[in-house]
């Protein structure tokens, strides 16, 4: 069974950074893309960064690029997003998102979600 | 970017309704366009990729159809499980982009 589990979420002040963490297991991990998708409370879904199976790639939305930071460990299973400036509006659930292999891009399976909040 | 524009953003219906949401991109993006479903305090589900094919698992009551720039997600039979949030996101070109969700109430 494919397990995403979240992590790292918390309460920050504005301009404060964060560590997202997603731990994998139930499929090879390495062996797909992986994406990070927020939703602000009582928003939508926003697509926020990606990474191919071998960390090589990246890719960002225009409202996080230069601020947050997509990276994985293929030995440990884990993606992770570095969150640095945090503003107010990047108050939301992060989810980590798989990428199903069925060719153009699909979320097939998400985590439960890690809610950051910038408050001061 | 890709403008994902749904409608309705709310839908009453009942038990045993036939229900239709609708999707509209700003440009054509072939069949690169799929659903989920979102229920508060569950990770959202997987239900539709390349328009119209159902993953594994997913009901048969689903189903969707279009191309080019409009698209729609049919559930017949609705089911009580099935009130909850759809959203579709077109998978076309990055940045990904979702609609802004339809609401599926009693």
């Amino acid at each position: 069974e494919v397990q995403l589990v979240e992590s790292g979420g918390d309460l920050v002040q504005p301009g404060g950074s964060l560590r997202l963490s997603c731990a994998a297991s139930g499929f090879t991990f390495s062996s797909h893309w992986m994406h990070w998708v927020r939703q602000a409370p009582g928003k939508g879904l926003e697509w926020v960064s990606r990474m191919n199976g071998d960390g090589k790639r990246e890719t960002y939305a225009d409202s996080v690029r230069g601020r947050f930071t997509i990276s994985r460990d293929n030995a440990k299973n884990k993606l992770y997003l570095q969150i640095n400036s945090l503003r107010a509006e990047d108050t939301a659930v992060y989810y980590c998102v798989r990428d199903a292999l069925v060719g153009r891009t699909a979320f097939d399976n998400w985590g439960q979600g890690t809610l950051v909040t910038v408050s001061s | 970017d890709i403008q994902m524009t749904q409608s309705p953003s709310t839908l009453s219906a009942s038990v045993g309704d036939r229900v239709t949401i609708t999707c509209r991109a700003s440009q054509t993006i072939s069949t690169f366009l799929n659903w989920y479903q979102l229920k508060s305090g569950k990770a959202p589900k997987f239900l539709i990729y390349d328009t119209s094919t159902l993953p594994s698992g997913v009901p048969s009551r689903f189903s969707g159809s279009g191309s080019g720039t409009d698209f729609t997600l049919t559930i017949t039979n609705l089911q009580p499980e099935d009130f909850a949030t759809y959203y579709c996101q077109q998978s076309y070109h990055t940045p990904y982009t979702f609609g802004q969700g339809t609401k599926v109430e009693i």
